[in-house]
């Protein structure tokens, strides 16, 4: 069974650009959930796909986007870079049914803004 | 709102029992999850417990849940050096999307 990978491992951009982080699910797993984790701090929740849609945002801006694929995989984007987007953003896979109370994340993308 | 509080840090022997604690705020937290994150790492699920439950073992881990003062700890039998990271507590709620709510995250040092 393979587990949650995320690419890239590392990203260095500049304020103003725009990026793209990719996630793969766990197997058997069909939903996504992103997460921005500051330094010194806990994950926060950006939001969440099921079935290709959208399925909840937490508290932030639009410039935050997503996408999930047939095979479930997911991208993160980010326009607009700014300072403080700099941070480890997490991708958490998780089962519809039987044991879908159980989050298993990636090792995670490190995003410097410089 | 939905709010999650930890301790910063605990510093243990090698050997000896650590209880790293965390209080929630939403009485209708369904799951509460103790995650673990090593130094450059993403986060490893340790174990969770169904609000229904008041204790949870796994092996050298137990998980108390005090549902009336909203307090959930975790203990870790022998300690290892190992052991040495920093564990989240999350809670999540009954319905919807189930988006994780962490806490701050408590740094547990392992001295030989």
């Amino acid at each position: 069974e393979t587990g949650v990978t995320q690419s890239p491992t590392h990203l260095i951009k500049t304020r103003g650009q725009q990026v793209t982080l990719r996630c793969s699910s766990q197997s058997g797993h069909n939903t996504v959930s992103w997460y921005q984790q500051a330094l010194g701090q806990g994950p926060q929740f950006i939001f969440q796909y099921y079935r290709e849609e959208e399925n909840g945002r937490g508290n932030f801006p639009p410039r935050f986007s997503g996408l999930q694929f047939p095979n479930y995989s997911s991208e993160l984007n980010v326009n607009a870079l700014e300072l403080d987007d700099s941070a480890l953003y997490l991708c958490a896979s998780s089962a519809a049914t039987g044991v879908r109370y159980e989050q298993y994340f990636g090792p995670g993308t490190r995003l410097t803004v410089t | 709102g939905e709010d999650v509080e930890q301790s910063l840090f605990l510093s243990v022997r090698e050997g000896d029992s650590s209880v790293i604690n965390c209080t929630y705020t939403d009485s209708s937290s369904t799951y509460l999850y103790w995650y673990k994150q090593e130094p450059g790492a993403g986060l490893q699920l340790l174990t969770y417990i169904f609000s229904n439950m008041d204790m949870k073992q796994d092996q050298r881990l137990t998980v108390l849940l005090n549902k009336k003062d909203k307090h959930l700890s975790l203990r870790i039998a022998d300690t290892q050096t190992g052991d040495s990271a920093i564990y989240f507590c999350a809670e999540t709620p009954p319905t919807g999307r189930r988006a994780l709510t962490f806490g701050s995250g408590t740094r547990l040092q392992v001295q030989p």
